[in-house]
């Protein structure tokens, strides 16, 4: 059954750091996003990403953070300098349109020290 | 304010019994999901119900909307351990691509 793959699945960097984290969308799927939840709490919406383009951001997705896609597969997120806040699980999702069920990846656990 | 507020944070129960979970949002909607989620591990499609629906199920599961309220609620009929997640309700919202998930509910079945 296809699914959406992450990596790394778990990266520890320094304040400041630059970090990117990958993610394999599903190949059929056409809608892409990044969503965060902190330890505990809600999943956040960060972005969405549709025909190569960033269609919608919250106010989360500062200019710390890009997204790319720079091949036909991947579907990366960029955060440039790494802050102690931005410690928490990204999930990368997928989906053929906008109105079904979201495909979720397992996550990258990022912890900035 | 959030768009979907789950309701209780967290719920304790003997497995055996039905579990409910209510969410309540604030904006117009196209449809309303619920996700699971297991300890560290990613989000999981439940079920979807559309905003001119009023009432669904699959298997164990019953999902009702109420646009009226702008409330939704998740029935999880004769719990078993491994029901024991978050439970987390997402609105599409008309004019956008994002899903909006509320807090989610820790759901605990005891053996």
């Amino acid at each position: 059954e296809p699914e959406v793959t992450q990596t790394p699945s778990h990266q520890v960097t320094q304040m400041g750091q630059e970090v990117i984290l990958r993610c394999v969308p599903i190949s059929n799927h056409l809608y892409f996003y990044w969503y965060r939840q902190i330890l505990g709490q809600k999943v956040e919406f960060l972005v969405s990403f549709y025909n190569n383009e960033i269609s919608e951001k919250s106010e989360i997705f500062d200019d710390q953070f890009s997204v790319e896609r720079p091949d036909g597969s991947n579907f990366t997120l960029k955060i440039r300098s790494t802050k102690l806040e931005d410690s928490a699980m990204y999930f990368c999702a997928s989906r053929p349109d906008t109105a079904g069920e979201l495909f979720f990846g397992e996550g990258s656990r990022l912890t900035v020290l | 304010s959030q768009q979907g507020e789950e309701d209780p944070q967290a719920l304790s129960i003997q497995e055996g019994e039905n579990a409910t979970m209510n969410c309540s949002y604030k904006t117009s909607i196209n449809n309303l999901q619920w996700y699971r989620q297991n300890s560290g591990r990613g989000l999981v499609h439940l079920i979807l119900i559309r905003s001119n629906e009023r009432e669904k199920h699959s298997g164990r599961l019953r999902v009702t909307l109420d646009t009226s309220k702008k409330s939704s609620s998740l029935l999880i009929t004769a719990s078993r351990a491994a029901d024991t997640a978050s439970y987390f309700c997402a609105t599409g919202v008309q004019g956008a691509q994002k899903l909006v998930f509320g807090q989610g509910t820790r759901l605990t079945i005891n053996p």
